[in-house]
């Protein structure tokens, strides 16, 4: 099992340019997450999904949109990106409510 | 607003030595009390678990201490080894909320 993969590792866009963060997990998790993890702030939740089709705000959701059209994968998009959303963005998952998260890697995202 | 407070924010610990964090809540609904490791360039990782019917657990070298009245947990790492570390952060959540709340983590360094 390949766990919590997530696509690309690292990007550089311009302000202003948009692009789309893929999550996949081979666990047959219900819930994924995506969560953003800047210096002395932790990680925050961006937007996450209970399910197949579902979609939910987080803490930090401005700027971000989501999209879960298959159970395994889990994709942020920035329509048009500013440097205050340059961070390193991990995508979570979890079979259920009030359990373990499994992490991805992470994507290191910068904003020029 | 739901937080978690953790501290210290940074740790430097002799080997063999104690090191300990702490995190306090403010939602007594809270029913789930995760701490995370997370080592530069990768994703946080669940280390250990507590939830609120027990006061004490331990796995290994790691031990979660739970105090229900203060609304407190602490992580006490005995024995600590430059290969502990890493950033650790607590979270906690419950079977009705959203997702987990991270604390602002703690970087830990054992000197060797």
């Amino acid at each position: 099992n390949a766990g919590v993969t997530q696509t690309p590792k690292f990007r550089v866009l311009k302000t202003g340019q948009s692009m789309t963060l893929l999550c996949a997990q081979d666990m047959n998790h219900e819930y994924m997450y995506w969560y953003r993890q800047d210096p002395g702030m932790g990680l925050r939740l961006i937007h996450y999904s209970v399910g197949e089709g579902t979609t939910a705000k987080g803490e930090v959701p401005d700027g971000y949109n989501v999209s879960r059209l298959k159970k395994q994968n889990f994709l942020l998009g920035l329509e048009s990106a500013a440097p205050s959303q340059t961070s390193v963005y991990f995508c979570a998952s979890s079979p259920r409510q009030g359990n373990e998260q499994f992490f991805g890697p992470g994507t290191r995202l910068t904003v020029l | 607003q739901q937080q978690v407070k953790q501290s210290p924010q940074s740790l430097i610990v002799q080997k063999g030595g104690i090191s300990i964090i702490n995190c306090a809540y403010e939602n007594t609904a809270f029913d789930y009390f995760p701490w995370y490791q997370q080592f530069p360039g990768k994703g946080p990782a669940l280390l250990i678990a507590i939830r609120p019917d027990v006061s004490e657990k331990k796995e290994g070298r790691f031990t979660i201490s739970f105090n229900k009245s203060a609304k407190q947990f602490s992580l006490h790492i005995m024995d600590s080894q430059p290969g502990d570390s890493a950033t650790y952060f607590c979270a906690a959540s419950n079977q009705a909320g959203t997702a987990l709340i991270f604390g602002k983590g703690t970087t830990l360094s054992v000197s060797s």
